[in-house]
């Protein structure tokens, strides 16, 4: 069955950086877009970057553009999130997606990233 | 940005009863609306695409309707295991934006 398993998240001071994973399996990973959604402490689901099955295409929210990047690695069927110049206000759960025609078919548990002093 | 907006906040409902949910859009989304359930600590599950349109292995207890700025999710039959955070999401315009949840309670 379809599995989705973020890694990466901890905490981080303001300003720094980290790296998430999400490990796929039980689909086709190369066959499909993949976005990256977060939700923050008591607030509702927001997206945040998708890729596209090659990686030509990318895009992101405007909160996050110019300090996250979202990659993928179909031979490892892995997609990643470089996030960079972190803020009090990136703190929240993030998820990995399978993007299918507008809507996120299957996703991940989330990985919880706090960002504090 | 198109602004969902989701009614009540809370909805207490008695198992074995109906349960309805509302989704307002600011702007019409046509039937680019999808709708989750998310428990404490697990992944949200895709319930409905396309307003109306039930995802692989959900239970036919789900419907969704609506089109335009109004939709609606119902559960009937409400279950033990359908008590849970609901979310809708319009998918017609970049960026794609969700409500901010029905938390569904056990009555």
């Amino acid at each position: 069955q379809v599995q989705l398993v973020e890694s990466g998240g901890g905490l981080v001071k303001p300003g720094g950086s980290l790296r998430l994973s999400c490990a796929a399996s039980g689909f086709t990973f190369s066959d499909y877009y993949m976005s990256w959604l977060r939700q923050a402490p008591g607030k509702g689901l927001e997206w945040v970057s998708h890729i596209s099955t090659s990686s030509t295409y990318t895009d992101y929210a405007d909160s996050v553009k110019g300090r996250f990047t979202i990659s993928r690695d179909n031979a490892k069927n892995s997609l990643y999130l470089q996030m960079n110049s972190l803020r009090v206000e990136d703190t929240a759960v993030f998820y990995c997606a399978i993007y299918n025609s507008g809507w996120y078919s299957y996703w991940g548990q989330g990985t919880l990233v706090t960002v504090s002093s | 940005e198109i602004v969902m907006t989701q009614s009540p906040a809370t909805l207490s409902v008695s198992p074995r009863e109906r349960a309805t949910l509302s989704c307002r859009a600011s702007h019409d989304v046509i039937s680019n609306l999808a709708w989750y359930q998310h428990k404490p600590g697990q992944a949200p599950r895709l319930l409905i695409y396309g307003a109306s349109t039930r995802a692989t292995d959900i239970p036919a207890r789900f419907s969704g309707s609506g089109s335009g700025t109004e939709f609606t999710l119902t559960i009937s039959n409400l279950q033990s295991e359908d008590f849970a955070v609901y979310y809708c999401q319009q998918y017609n315009n970049w960026p794609f934006t969700f409500g901010q949840g029905t938390r569904l309670d056990i009555k």
